[in-house]
């Protein structure tokens, strides 16, 4: 049962336009999101996050919308470059779940493709 | 510069091969997670630890064991390999305080069973 969706495996969009990436999720238990970057042969990297009490959180090109009624997330990236090309996790987490661990349940991840 | 490090990059193993993947942090971190990403599955946790000799089950735990004798260190074990276990595998780390720093990943092992 996949509890975070990332229902479009990929996306193409020009430089300098805007990315928005989609994630949705099933758990209503789910308070705290975040966003994972990957490029090939390496490891995903953080991105930014955001609290279920916030709508909205912004650091630098990316920003990341949330919104509960429709247990939706997105992530926009503005502008989009080159090297924002790489495979973009969501991730969310219940920090009222049994666990002290804070587990993150991931998505199954957009490529993102920025041409040129 | 902080740092999961997994100990292969590539590796390639037979059917029924007993395989050990080492993961070390040196971040002091006390939680430890080992997931594996395949396409269109995105990235599902098979072990994680919070504390040394302590681990808990991800979502496909089959045909894995962890252990954790150190707190830098936590090592996934495919008992008796088998091809459906090819995969890129991932190790992470967090602290406590995960849901404001997220986790740290290892650069991954690509592990081939033949």
């Amino acid at each position: 049962d996949q509890q975070v969706k990332q229902n479009s495996p990929s996306l193409s969009v020009q430089e300098g336009r805007i990315s928005i990436l989609n994630c949705d999720y099933t758990n209503s238990m789910f308070d705290y999101f975040l966003w994972y970057k990957k490029y090939p042969a390496e490891g995903p990297t953080f991105l930014i996050s955001i609290s279920s009490i916030k709508d909205k959180n912004e650091d630098g090109r990316f920003t990341v919308f949330l919104n509960k009624s429709a247990k939706h997330l997105s992530l926009h990236i503005v502008p989009s470059q080159p090297g924002d090309s790489a495979v973009y996790f969501c991730a969310a987490s219940a920090r009222v779940a049994v666990s002290s661990t804070g587990k993150l349940i991931f998505g199954q991840g957009t490529t993102l493709q920025v041409k040129p | 510069d902080v740092k999961v490090t997994q100990s292969s990059r590539y590796l390639v193993k037979r059917t029924g091969e007993k395989v050990f993947l080492e993961c070390v942090q040196d971040m002091d971190h006390e939680n430890m997670f080992w997931y594996r990403q395949d396409p269109g599955l995105g990235l599902r946790l098979i072990y994680f630890s919070y504390d040394v000799k302590m681990k808990e089950k991800g979502d496909i735990p089959e045909g894995y064991s962890v252990s954790r004798e150190k707190k830098e260190r936590f090592s996934l074990i495919l008992e008796s390999a088998s091809t459906n276990q090819t995969s890129m595998y991932l190790c992470a780390s967090s602290s406590i305080f995960v849901l404001v720093s997220g986790y740290t990943f290892g650069s991954g092992t690509r592990l081939t069973v033949v």
